[in-house]
């Protein structure tokens, strides 16, 4: 059974640091890796999606890798600012069949002081 | 490009009472999932509907239950409400191919 854990589960930095955030799964066999944003009693809000054949995607600020044989995935938030304080979930896709459920993380709730 | 939405935004049940939660998908995505998140928690996956029929279930007890309609658009039943009920609902949408899932704002759900 798939399991996705993240850590730290909370997070605290001041403005403009480098800051990585960890994910990791049981079973290596996953096909996509996605990564959500989460404010407080909000929605998800994607961030990234690394496909099956893909190790890692980039957008603005935001990096995230994926490396299956080690069951890992990695967020790396590249200056931080107070507008990025939030929750960050990551969610593995099992397979690429149709009909699949997302598997969450609990997430990790960053804080960035100004 | 409208994305998911979700009706309504917040409602309050008492115990034994039952809810509906409605959902239309993101233009193009025929596919729309329901996940409960519960405080602190991650989403947890409750069913997914395609082409009108549920085509997979988690582990929530049949009190739960949805309906597709022919627009795509999707509706989350749950019936004799505890207060264990009490969650973000969400509904996410995508299509066939792997392309990731969008998800919308969330119902908050607090049974009394």
């Amino acid at each position: 059974k798939q399991e996705v854990t993240q850590i730290p589960a909370a997070l605290s930095v001041p403005e403009g640091e480098n800051l990585v955030l960890n994910c990791s799964f049981t079973d290596s066999a996953i096909y996509n890796l996605q990564w959500f944003r989460q404010d407080p009693g909000k929605g998800l809000t994607s961030l990234l999606l690394i496909q099956s054949s893909q190790r890692e995607q980039t957008s603005g600020r935001l990096n995230a890798s994926l490396d299956k044989s080690s069951g890992r995935s990695t967020l790396y938030i590249a200056a931080s600012q107070p507008g990025d304080s939030a929750t960050y979930l990551c969610a593995a896709d099992p397979t690429n069949q149709a009909g699949t459920a997302l598997i969450f993380g609990k997430g990790t709730t960053l804080s960035v002081s100004s | 490009d409208a994305g998911v939405t979700q009706s309504p935004t917040h409602l309050i049940k008492t115990r034994g009472q039952q809810v509906t939660l409605r959902c239309s998908p993101k233009s193009g995505h025929d596919t729309v999932s329901w996940y409960q998140q519960a405080l602190g928690q991650g989403p947890q996956f409750i069913f997914q509907y395609y082409e009108e029929e549920e085509r997979q279930r988690g582990n929530f007890p049949d009190r739960f239950s949805g309906h597709q309609f022919p627009n795509y658009s999707s509706e989350l039943n749950v019936n004799a409400l505890l207060l264990g009920d009490s969650a973000l609902y969400l509904c996410a949408s995508s299509t066939e191919a792997p392309y990731g899932y969008t998800f919308g704002s969330g119902t908050r759900l607090t049974v009394v």
